[in-house]
């Protein structure tokens, strides 16, 4: 059974602040992550993807992998109220397109 | 910006009644998808498909449900003998083709159609 594990939250900080969110997975398999933000009552919408080790960095996000650790992460810079959300980590498998997603942690910034 | 949308944006139908969910993927887009998402839980695959026909399925996949690209533009999920727990939102998302780039695997949401089933 693949697994992807998140910390449901609700994960609080103030606003200006770095909000980390983590996420672990089970299959050692995965080769494609992916970070998505889901408003209440809407769809998951993409932020990141990451295929290799190291950080990736867009705009205020940036992206974690350590597949030895399979462990990734999501770091929010000046973190925003409209940034509150819930975030989604999903999880690929080397040869298929199906995502396996976490239950996501549900972040609040505090104006 | 291109966009997946889907129809209707919510579904209320009886028990054991059939329905029918639409969606137009991101026009370049060459995989499509649908997940459902039951209120307060994960996201859940259901399906791919490629090159018309099923690249993939998941255990909930079964006999009660069907996917269809009946034109060049839409992409349809088809419950038959809709059950009470089949109630949730129902989620299309594309991506592009086999490009060989790693772009190729994101995935896109439509807004979602929610499905009660009363």
């Amino acid at each position: 059974q693949k697994e992807v594990e998140q910390n449901s939250g609700p994960l609080s900080v103030p606003e200006g602040a770095i909000a980390s969110l983590n996420c672990t997975y089970s299959d050692r398999g995965s080769q494609s992550f992916f970070w998505y933000r889901q408003y209440s009552g809407k769809s998951p919408e993409l932020i990141m993807s990451i295929y290799s080790n190291g950080d990736k960095e867009d705009g205020r996000f940036t992206a974690q992998l350590n597949k030895a650790s399979q462990y990734v992460s999501l770091l929010i810079r000046d973190s925003q109220p409209s940034d509150s959300a819930t975030y989604l980590c999903a999880v690929m498998t080397a040869g298929r397109r199906a995502l396996t997603f976490g239950s996501g942690t549900r972040l609040q910034v505090q104006p | 910006e291109p966009e997946v949308t889907q129809t209707p944006s919510h579904q209320v139908t009886q028990m054991g009644q059939e329905v029918i969910l639409r969606c137009v993927p991101i026009s370049n887009h060459l995989y499509f998808y649908w997940y459902r998402q039951i209120l307060g839980q994960k996201v859940e695959f259901l399906v791919s498909f490629y090159n018309n026909e099923i690249s993939e399925k998941s255990e909930i996949f079964d006999d009660q449900f069907s996917v269809e690209r009946p034109d060049g533009s839409n992409f349809t999920l088809k419950i038959r003998s809709t059950k009470l727990e089949d109630s949730a939102m129902y989620f299309c998302a594309s991506s592009e083709g086999p490009t060989g780039t790693p772009l190729s695997y994101e995935q896109y949401f439509g807004p979602g159609t929610r499905l009660t089933v009363t």
